[in-house]
């Protein structure tokens, strides 16, 4: 089944604690992202990669590092978590960036940074 | 700047009734655009992908047209069901930008079905 899995679900951290977000695909894709979704804010972006170790800022990077080491993991990383960090969480993939293909969205990840 | 808009921001049918979720965006020059279901406490699940060239998509229940020219796409749901009620999240794939595939979203229709 094709799946792009997230982990953890929920994660309840304090500030300045390091934290990663895993998200692995099954589909051989080549484009992943990062986005957040904040009440009234919608989902933004937050990083992307076109493909392994080739990975770029989208549009609210601060305070977030990724790195595209394999083709089908691509980690959010947090090196030092603020409570404005607090927010639901969801990685993507495609085939490609170019705009032809279906995105697959993970489950999501719910973090709270006290 | 481009954007996605979405009318109404929440909607409450009675089952069975047939329904219409509209979607607006800012720039014609679009890749695709991809309506999706969001359920609490799950991920977005993907219901139509529409290209550029085409004008609908059809899945069971579902249509979704797609009007490039005045910027608006429709998502229509035949005969509701309360299974039905989720948020409804409208994502457009601009052309040009800095950050390559990026999906745009509106704000997303809340729909709920009561029995």
């Amino acid at each position: 089944e094709a799946q792009v899995t997230q982990n953890p679900r929920y994660l309840i951290t304090v500030t300045g604690k390091k934290l990663t977000v895993t998200c692995s695909q099954n589909m051989n894709h080549e484009y992943m992202s990062w986005y957040r979704q904040d009440p009234g804010l919608g989902l933004r972006q937050i990083y992307y990669s076109m493909n392994v170790e080739v990975t770029d800022k989208g549009d609210v990077p601060e305070g977030y590092k990724v790195s595209r080491k394999e083709k089908r993991n691509f980690p959010l990383i947090l090196e030092s978590p603020s409570p404005n960090q607090t927010s639901l969480y969801f990685c993507a993939s495609s085939l490609r960036a170019s705009g032809n293909g279906i995105q697959y969205f993970g489950a999501g990840t719910r973090l709270s940074v006290l | 700047k481009q954007e996605v808009t979405q009318i109404p921001a929440a909607l409450s049918v009675p089952e069975g009734e047939n329904l219409v979720l509209n979607c607006s965006f800012t720039d014609s020059a679009i890749y695709n655009l991809q309506w999706f279901r969001q359920d609490p406490g799950k991920g977005l699940t993907s219901l139509l992908l529409i290209q550029s060239s085409q004008r609908e998509q059809t899945s069971g229940r579902l249509n979704a047209s797609l009007d490039k020219s005045s910027g608006r796409s429709t998502l229509y749901i035949a005969a509701s069901q309360p299974g039905d009620s989720a948020t409804y999240l409208c994502a457009v794939h601009f052309e040009g930008g800095t950050s390559y595939g990026k999906l745009t979203f509106g704000q997303g229709t809340i729909l709920t079905v009561h029995p």
